[in-house]
């Protein structure tokens, strides 16, 4: 059973095309994150939602809208997509309270942009 | 505002010798730390967390890590290491209190054990 799923794990796609990354948790938690890991391996927090709600906005561009219909998916639809996106996107979830924590995380989404 | 600095980006090592991966932070709040492992092409799993108490932490897999608050350090090791430790390494900080996740990682350490 995978705690936090992310689909698709690859996607190779050209600029200016719209794409989604879809993610699920099977944890109860009810905070979900989006998390960036570029091309020097650096990560670093996009979003962060608390039961549907939007928490944390790390000054990305409005080009990448989350959205989560119940506190259990986080997809993030990206327009428009630049040579400057291609990285490594995790999604990852906690459940709420103290930031100690564990913050889990799905496996990935490799998106490349030609 | 906060930074990670781990300050070897790539470790070699060989079978069974012992390794110690190094991780300092700046922080002008207290924080919680986490060392995080990423096997290739694969997610983040968390080997272990430092919250409060003995300055000593065990993890998974046989590493442990140590804080410390004078030299704002949180170093991983391991005695012994195995050929299936070879990863990427990641020290994390994240300030007490409801932050939301907003994890502050270093840029990784690459531990490659040969035979």
């Amino acid at each position: 059973d995978t705690a936090v799923s992310q689909t698709p794990k690859y996607l190779v796609t050209q600029m200016g095309n719209d794409k989604s990354i879809k993610c699920e948790q099977n944890l109860g938690h009810d905070t979900m994150y989006w998390y960036k890991q570029d091309s020097k391996k650096f990560l670093k927090i996009m979003f962060s939602y608390n039961n549907k709600e939007l928490i944390i906005n790390e000054t990305v561009p409005n080009r990448f809208s989350p959205k989560s219909p119940d506190k259990a998916h986080l997809n993030l639809h990206i327009n428009s997509l630049e040579l400057g996106d291609s990285a490594v996107y995790f999604c990852a979830s906690s459940p709420l309270g103290t930031s100690g924590n564990t913050i889990y995380f799905g496996e990935g989404s490799w998106l490349t942009v030609v | 505002a906060q930074s990670v600095t781990q300050l070897d980006s790539q470790v070699p090592v060989f079978e069974e010798a012992p390794v110690e991966l190094r991780c300092n932070y700046s922080s002008s709040v207290s924080v919680y730390l986490f060392w995080y492992v990423q096997y290739p092409n694969q997610g983040l799993q968390l080997l272990l967390k430092y919250l409060s108490g003995s300055t000593l932490v065990k993890g998974i897999n046989g590493f442990e890590a140590e804080f410390n608050k004078s030299q704002t350090s949180f170093h991983l090791r391991k005695p012994s290491v195995h050929i299936s430790d070879t990863a990427e390494y990641f020290c994390a900080v994240i300030s007490r209190g409801t932050s939301y996740g907003k994890l502050t990682f270093g840029q990784g350490t690459i531990l490659t054990v040969h035979p």
